[in-house]
């Protein structure tokens, strides 16, 4: 089943804009990764944040995880067209290495 | 980095026959690769955990004897659609764990939309 669930389920901006998505989870993590999918195409791994982590930074990629709230948010600074994408969040670290994945939020970045 | 293959990227099959799609880990040894199915705007559902000289575990109401995993070296996983019907038309994607990097190194393959008509 199906653990994450982001929010929005999409989103659209104008370029230059930021652009933050959310994350909510029901059990407990070792870490909550982020991941961006083109359309039609496999996913690419943005970054990962541990659980006793509370926020993590990679170029214009900024992610916050509160534990307490089981959430976390991906923020994308100022946005471009090329960010168009499908942004999902994964929950992972049962002895199987299994990841869930959540419904996504579907960004569009207009030029 | 780890780069995984999936091919084919798209393919068409007629109704009642078989398709088979390859997931090769090209720089890693891949002890672990997992099976996904998406449909369209909709999120990852894992079909199966494939590991590399043993079965496949499948996750609940998948069904084994349709989607027929093989994993017999540490770079190849195959995913065959037996018997494919017009709802088996999804997109596949594969992934793969190398090992001794726990949650941390799933790297995934660009996908294959399959078509049954």
């Amino acid at each position: 089943s199906q653990q994450g669930e982001e929010d929005p389920q999409a989103l659209s901006i104008q370029e230059g804009e930021n652009a933050t998505m959310n994350c909510s989870y029901k059990t407990s993590i070792n870490n909550l990764q982020w991941y961006r999918q083109n359309s039609g195409r496999g996913l690419v791994h943005l970054i990962l944040i541990r659980s006793n982590e509370r926020e993590k930074h990679s170029g214009r990629l900024r992610v916050t995880l509160d534990t307490s709230k089981k959430s976390s948010s991906l923020l994308i600074t100022a946005s471009r067209a090329a960010d168009t994408a499908s942004y999902f969040c994964a929950t992972g670290g049962g002895s199987n290495y299994k990841l869930t994945f959540g419904k996504g939020t579907l960004l569009t970045v207009n030029p | 980095g780890a780069v995984v293959s999936q091919h084919p990227s798209r393919v068409i099959c007629k109704s009642g026959t078989s398709v088979k799609i390859e997931c090769r880990s090209l720089d890693f040894q891949a002890t672990t690769m997992f099976w996904y199915r998406q449909f369209p705007k909709k999120s990852l559902m894992l079909m199966a955990t494939s590991n590399e000289g043993s079965k496949a575990t499948y996750e609940q109401g998948v069904e084994k004897d349709k989607f027929l995993i093989n994993h017999a070296s540490l770079t190849l996983s195959t995913l065959t659609v037996t018997s494919a019907h017009p709802e088996d038309s999804s997109f596949y994607i594969c992934s793969a764990r190398a090992p001794g990097t726990g949650n941390y190194g799933y790297t995934f393959g660009s996908g294959t939309r399959l078509t049954v008509v």
